[in-house]
């Protein structure tokens, strides 16, 4: 296992195109996050999953995005009618129960949208 | 108010001095505390946790002031590698350890 790995590592799109993103956490954890980050700010929370329940959104995650976790392992992150807003870093993180409290989290390399 | 602020620099440091930044958090709940190293255009990566004693970790000292609500970072006889943004994250108080991101303190190391 060579850690969280996302796909693809980059994207460009015409405005008001769908796009979706994948994740695969490290295998034995069993949370997975996403951030969105832009440029000069830090990395925000859009949205978590324990397992493949979705626990929480963020306000910052419109009715466009959606995200899923299906049999826990993989996550897709889907936008649709994309806006020259989204352009930003997505990235995915996942850790190990609670851990997160005492370990961080462990973030992919991120896949860099860019809306046109 | 942001829930994580931090000095967002650029601190230029000449390569072997040392460097010292803070970042302040809001929420009085939070109990885990944490620095991040960012390279241009990479993913975070975990630095150091920060424990409520302080820890020294080879060059790196993290500090927490809970009373102040405060925590910082030290960097001692500054490498060239070490120009970076140092991202402060705190974990919101929720129960399943939701982490906020400060915005990150940009550390530049000069010869």
């Amino acid at each position: 296992d060579t850690g969280v790995s996302q796909n693809p590592r980059h994207k460009i799109t015409k405005r008001g195109q769908n796009v979706t993103f994948r994740c695969d956490p490290i295998s034995e954890h069993n949370r997975l996050y996403w951030y969105r980050q832009t440029l000069g700010q830090g990395p925000e929370f859009l949205t978590y999953f324990q397992n493949e329940a979705q626990l929480e959104k963020s306000r910052l995650l419109s009715d466009r995005f959606s995200a899923e976790r299906p049999k826990g392992s993989f996550s897709t992150l889907e936008i649709q009618r994309t806006e020259q807003g989204d352009s930003a870093m997505y990235l995915c993180a996942s850790s190990l129960g609670s851990g997160a409290s005492n370990y961080g989290y462990t973030f992919g390399s991120g896949t860099r949208l860019t809306v046109v | 108010r942001k829930e994580v602020e931090q000095d967002p620099g650029p601190f230029n440091v000449p390569e072997g001095a040392t460097v010292a930044f803070n970042c302040t958090y809001s929420n009085s709940a939070s109990q885990s505390f944490f620095w991040y190293r960012q390279d241009c255009r990479k993913e975070p990566k975990l630095l150091m946790s920060v424990y409520s004693s302080g820890n020294e970790d080879g060059r790196f000292t993290a500090q927490l002031n809970r009373a102040s609500q405060y925590i910082s970072l030290l960097i001692r006889d500054s490498k060239l590698s070490d120009s970076a943004t140092y991202l402060c994250v705190v974990n919101g108080g929720d129960s399943w350890g939701k982490l906020q991101f400060g915005a990150g303190t940009q550390v530049v190391v000069t010869p």
